[in-house]
């Protein structure tokens, strides 16, 4: 079957650093997306990999690592609004999203 | 505001009664989604449409109906729905099958 694991809740403190770790299994492999869910919001598109390596985007970077079926996302210099649900999705060798349950990050002041 | 909007926000309905959900988007994407997004699990897509053409349903029961009439509206007929089925419905779309998604809000439904 198709998985991705990712955790369920972390805790950051504002100003540190936080990585949040998604591991998959799929058949077949088109890419991975990272999104941010706020409460109450819709998810909105943060990062896209689809080969291995590090992504740079301002204070948020994703590494792929094909081989290992493993992605994390990096957040610099968190701030109190990136207090949201992280969701990991894979596109599958037949281009359909396979999805996280999420990872909910808490920022603490 | 992601150009996606689904209408209505929240939405309480009997297990009787008829309701429809629906999208709009303004982004001239030719493909549409439905998923259900419950607590703590991961996204459940539902129906994809292409082109106004369905071309998945992931063995949705018969109660959800999607209709698609145009490439910038898509709806989701509900009925006879079970408590089972309270759930954020988030609709999105995207440019094609392959590329990133934008999500609309969605609809909190409630079902009692």
């Amino acid at each position: 079957g198709q998985n991705i694991d990712q955790p369920t809740e972390m805790t950051a403190t504002e100003g540190a650093i936080v990585q949040i770790n998604c591991t998959y299994q799929t058949s077949g492999f088109n890419g991975l997306f990272w999104y941010q869910q706020h409460a109450g919001e819709a998810p909105t598109f943060l990062s896209y990999n689809v080969l291995d390596g590090l992504e740079e985007k301002g204070r948020f970077s994703s590494f792929l690592s094909r081989s290992k079926g493993y992605s994390y996302l990096l957040l610099k210099e968190l701030q109190m609004k990136d207090s949201a649900s992280y969701l990991c999705a894979v596109m599958d060798s037949n281009y359909q999203l396979i999805w996280g349950a999420g990872t909910k990050l808490i920022i603490k002041p | 505001e992601t150009g996606v909007t689904q209408t209505p926000r929240h939405l309480v309905m009997g297990m009787t009664n008829k309701k429809s959900l629906k999208c709009e988007q303004h982004l001239g994407h030719n493909a549409m989604y439905w998923y259900k997004q419950s607590a703590k699990k991961p996204l459940e897509l539902m129906f994809v449409y292409n082109f106004k053409e369905q071309t998945e349903n992931n063995s949705v029961p018969s109660r959800f109906s999607p209709e698609c009439p145009n490439s910038s509206h898509l709806f989701l007929h509900l009925h006879t729905l079970q408590p089972e089925d309270s759930a954020l419905y988030l609709c999105a779309s995207s440019s094609s099958e392959n590329t990133e998604a934008f999500f609309g809000q969605g609809t909190r439904l409630t079902v009692v």
